[in-house]
């Protein structure tokens, strides 16, 4: 069964601690995801990868960086994390062409920021 | 990237039949229409994707007229189970951007 493996399920963190989001697929994948979900806003797009070194800026990336030192691996980063980053996190992977089977997303990571 | 226009929630009840229409009046010629399903607290799950006309797999069917500016999901006799979010995206294989969705509400 394919998978992304988000790293944790929950997460509390202090307002101003650097945080780290770890996001693994084993489909070899070579484009991932990460969204935001908030209550009424839905599900917002933070940063993308199309390959191992390459990202691009979603629609809500201010607060956050990525990381994709291998493929299979995707990082979203909260340089400075403030009360606003409180959310939930999903990260998703898709090949490059349409597979029939759309993105695979993870169980997302419930972020707490006191 | 097109715009889709769902209801914001529909009610249903168990073994009925339901339809979800979206509308992507200006849907790109290479778009393919996606849809996803989310439950609470789980990352939202891909169900069924089509270009035009008729699309069956073992969880829904997809109804794509030939204009392609609407498309209708059908979920037979649905159960307590597929009370979830319902999402229609175009995709090509592009980024996913998702708009609200229609929260479906299955009742005993």
């Amino acid at each position: 069964d394919v998978k992304v493996t988000q790293s944790s399920r929950y997460l509390v963190k202090r307002t101003g601690e650097k945080v780290f989001l770890e996001c693994v697929q084993d489909m070899d994948h070579e484009n991932m995801f990460w969204y935001r979900q908030d209550p009424g806003l839905g599900l917002r797009l933070i940063y993308f990868s199309y390959d191992v070194k390459m990202k691009e800026k979603g629609d809500i990336p201010e607060g956050y960086s990525v990381s994709r030192e291998k493929k299979e691996r995707f990082s979203l980063i909260l340089e400075s994390a403030s009360t606003n980053q409180t959310s939930m996190y999903l990260c998703a992977s898709s090949p490059p062409y349409l597979s029939g089977y759309g993105y695979t997303f993870g169980s997302g990571t419930r972020l707490t920021v006191v | 990237l097109a715009k889709t226009t769902q209801p914001i929630s529909m009610d249903s009840y168990e073994g009925q039949e339901v339809n979800i229409t979206c509308s992507h009046n200006n849907i790109a010629t290479n778009d393919y229409i996606t849809w996803y399903q989310q439950f609470p607290s789980q990352g939202p799950r891909f169900i069924i994707q089509g270009y035009k006309t008729k699309v069956t797999n073992e969880v829904a069917s997809l109804f794509i007229p030939a204009d392609r500016k609407s498309s209708t999901l059908s979920l037979p006799r649905v159960s307590l189970s597929d009370t979830a979010v319902y999402y229609c995206l175009p995709y090509n294989t592009d980024k996913l951007i998702f708009g609200t969705g229609t929260r479906l509400q299955v009742f005993p």
